[in-house]
């Protein structure tokens, strides 16, 4: 069954503390995996595309990385404008109408 | 680039009535929008999938009649919620994903929060 987990559920860092959040997969072909930004009361924000394993992508504190079997958020230095909640999203490849998306990782930084 | 438009961001209603929700995909075409919902603290439900052309497909337990959907075109997403009660008051969000371009992210409104009274 396809299937996308996040974990932890919600991160307390101190501002400048870095840490990584985790999105593990299993799906029966991934076309892309994605990661997003969600501010309360906002739609979520796209912030990475990730097509193989072995990929990165950075913006500036964020850097997400992509294994075949889960991808990491690495926040460098985080700051409180970074806390919200991310989300990761995969698309499947044999069914491109079909994203999974997992429950989230709610950060809060303080100052 | 790929901005999705979503209007009203919030609306009260009062019990019985019906409520229209807009989505335009702004700067790209969108064959496929999708619909979601969200409680508080929880992620994101699909509600349904939106086909531009036809009819649109719900998910399980999700009331058709009571969620009206409809793609008028390449850009526009409408759903309408027919004889709202206070249960329908949640956060709806639109997304949809560019037109031929099969690897690419879905994109968010910024959504509608719903509450009927």
């Amino acid at each position: 069954e396809d299937q996308v987990t996040q974990s932890p559920e919600a991160l307390r860092l101190q501002e400048g503390e870095s840490s990584s959040l985790n999105c593990s997969y299993t799906v029966s072909g991934l076309r892309g995996l994605f990661w997003y930004r969600q501010d309360p009361g906002k739609g979520p924000e796209f912030l990475f595309t990730l097509y193989s394993a072995g990929e990165e992508k950075e913006k500036e504190r964020l850097k997400a990385t992509l294994t075949k079997k889960e991808s990491f958020l690495h926040i460098t230095a985080p700051k409180p404008e970074d806390s919200a909640t991310y989300l990761c999203a995969v698309r499947l490849r044999y069914n491109f109408n079909k994203f999974y998306f997992g429950s989230g990782t709610k950060l809060n930084v303080k100052p | 680039g790929a901005v999705v438009s979503q209007h009203p961001s919030w609306v009260i209603c009062k019990s019985g009535t019906s409520v229209k929700i807009e989505c335009r995909s702004l700067d790209f075409q969108a064959t496929t929008m999708f619909w979601y919902r969200q409680f508080p603290k929880q992620s994101l439900m699909l509600m349904a999938t939106s086909n531009e052309g036809s009819k649109a497909t719900y998910e399980q337990g999700v009331e058709k009649d009571k969620f009206l959907i409809n793609h008028a075109s390449l850009t526009l997403s409408t759903l309408t919620v027919t004889s709202a009660h206070p249960e329908d008051s949640s956060f709806y969000i639109c997304s949809a994903s560019e037109t031929g371009r099969g690897y690419s992210p879905l994109h968010f409104g910024n959504g509608t929060r719903l509450t009927v009274t």
